[in-house]
């Protein structure tokens, strides 16, 4: 398995307009999540998934984010309008059924200039 | 909100010396997870510790975990300049969600 593919890798954008980030999960794994990686914040949960359903968003940060999961191979996180302070890097990560090891793609680095 | 927080922030060591990080957490865990990262890359396994679990080897890898105290330790013996990276503790709760929460990272160099 190729692993989990995010894409783009980098994206720089101009305030207010529209992000969308996306994630192919690994082939079988039914739990997704979505953090941002800042030096600030650290590493936090935006969203998480288990089979394709949202089971906690508390991590959104607001409105401007929504999060996506049309099908079992594929995701969306979307920044509407976007602004500087989100710029940061975004992964998305995948596991199997229960508590286990979760395998990141490798990030998108996103700046809203 | 983030579950763990690590200790120290920052470790700097020659090769060849052990490293110790520690993490500490705030509610009830189903397992505890180190991960590492190099920079600008994504996060990588390293190993799982369950509750019930007091210690774990992988290699030159050792996991300790207290969950009376809240808290986890992961060694490094015999470290190599390749070590250098950071590192995360993770835990999923107890309260069956799933929801996979990281801590803040200590940061290790490993001196030629």
């Amino acid at each position: 398995d190729a692993g989990v593919i995010q894409s783009p890798r980098h994206e720089v954008t101009e305030m207010g307009q529209e992000v969308t980030l996306r994630c192919k999960p690994i082939s079988g794994h039914n739990s997704l999540f979505w953090y941002r990686q800042t030096m600030m914040r650290g590493l936090e949960l935006l969203i998480y998934f288990n089979n394709n359903v949202p089971i906690d968003d508390s991590g959104m940060p607001e409105d401007r984010f929504s999060a996506k999961m049309p099908n079992a191979s594929f995701s969306t996180l979307k920044i509407q309008p976007s602004e500087p302070r989100d710029s940061a890097v975004y992964f998305c990560a995948s596991s199997s059924a229960g508590y286990t090891e979760a395998f990141f793609g490798q990030g998108t680095r996103l700046t809203v200039v | 909100s983030q579950q763990g927080e690590e200790d120290p922030q920052a470790l700097s060591i020659q090769e060849g010396e052990n490293a110790t990080m520690n993490c500490s957490y705030k509610t009830s865990i189903n397992n505890l997870q180190w991960y590492r990262q190099n920079s600008g890359r994504g996060l990588v396994h390293l190993i799982l510790i369950r509750s019930n679990e007091r210690e774990k080897h992988s290699g030159r890898l050792r996991v300790t975990l207290d969950t009376s105290k809240k808290s986890s330790s992961l060694l490094i013996t015999a470290s190599r300049a390749a070590d250098t990276a950071s590192y995360f503790c993770a835990t999923h709760g107890s309260s069956n969600t799933g929801k996979l929460i990281f801590g803040q990272g200590t940061t290790l160099q490993v001196k030629p």
